[in-house]
């Protein structure tokens, strides 16, 4: 069965303090692995897709890496504007389907 | 940004009524989703439609639920006679291939 896991499920940072987010996967067959933000009260916003090990995306302040196994997503200075839940999402060959873990909550203290 | 709407962004419904949520996808996005996220859980797959038929559908996505694309530019979910437990977050998502990009959701509450 595929499976995605989120970890820490929460991180509280210091305004500046680099960290990462883990998303490990399971699936056989990946045809994309996905990165979004979520807001409270507010649909995933769509941030990166990551195709195949070894590729990074970046953006502003993150960063998103994939291995055969897991993907990070890096996050470099973080704000108190980056607060929010990044969510990770795998496509499979074949199938239309996303699927989620269930997130990590980031709070990012001045 | 061309976005997706939901609408309503809340809806209260009586245990075994039915509830039609709405969603207008992207205008040149031609494959559709829907997903389900309830308090405090993963957002989970639903269906997804493509050529105004469902191309794939979960477990969850039994004969209570229907979908319909009944113009041009909207797409519906059905749940016919709703339970308690269909009380979830509703996201509705449209894509043009990859990625798919997500309508801020209902809130269905079922009493």
């Amino acid at each position: 069965e595929d499976q995605v896991t989120q970890s820490p499920e929460a991180l509280r940072l210091q305004e500046g303090e680099s960290s990462s987010l883990n998303c490990s996967y399971t699936v056989s067959g990946l045809r994309g692995l996905f990165w979004y933000r979520q807001d409270p009260g507010k649909g995933p916003e769509f941030l990166f897709t990551l195709y195949s090990a070894g590729e990074e995306k970046e953006k502003e302040r993150l960063k998103a890496t994939l291995t055969k196994k897991e993907s990070f997503l890096h996050i470099t200075a973080p704000k108190p504007e980056d607060s929010a839940t990044y969510l990770c999402a795998v496509e499979k060959g074949g199938s239309e389907k996303l699927v989620f873990g269930k997130g990590t909550k980031l709070t990012v203290n001045p | 940004e061309p976005e997706v709407t939901q609408t309503p962004s809340h809806q209260v419904t009586q245990m075994g009524q039915e509830v039609i949520l709405r969603c207008v996808p992207i205008s040149n996005h031609l494959y559709f989703y829907w997903y389900r996220q309830i308090l405090g859980q993963k957002v989970e797959f639903l269906v997804s439609f493509y050529n105004n038929e469902i191309s794939e559908k979960s477990e969850i996505f039994d004969d209570q639920f229907s979908v319909e694309r009944p113009d041009g530019s909207n797409f519906t979910l059905k749940i016919r006679s709703t339970k308690l437990e269909d009380s979830a977050m509703y996201f509705c998502a449209s894509s043009a291939g990859q990625p798919q990009h997500f309508g801020d959701g209902t809130r269905l509450s079922i009493l």
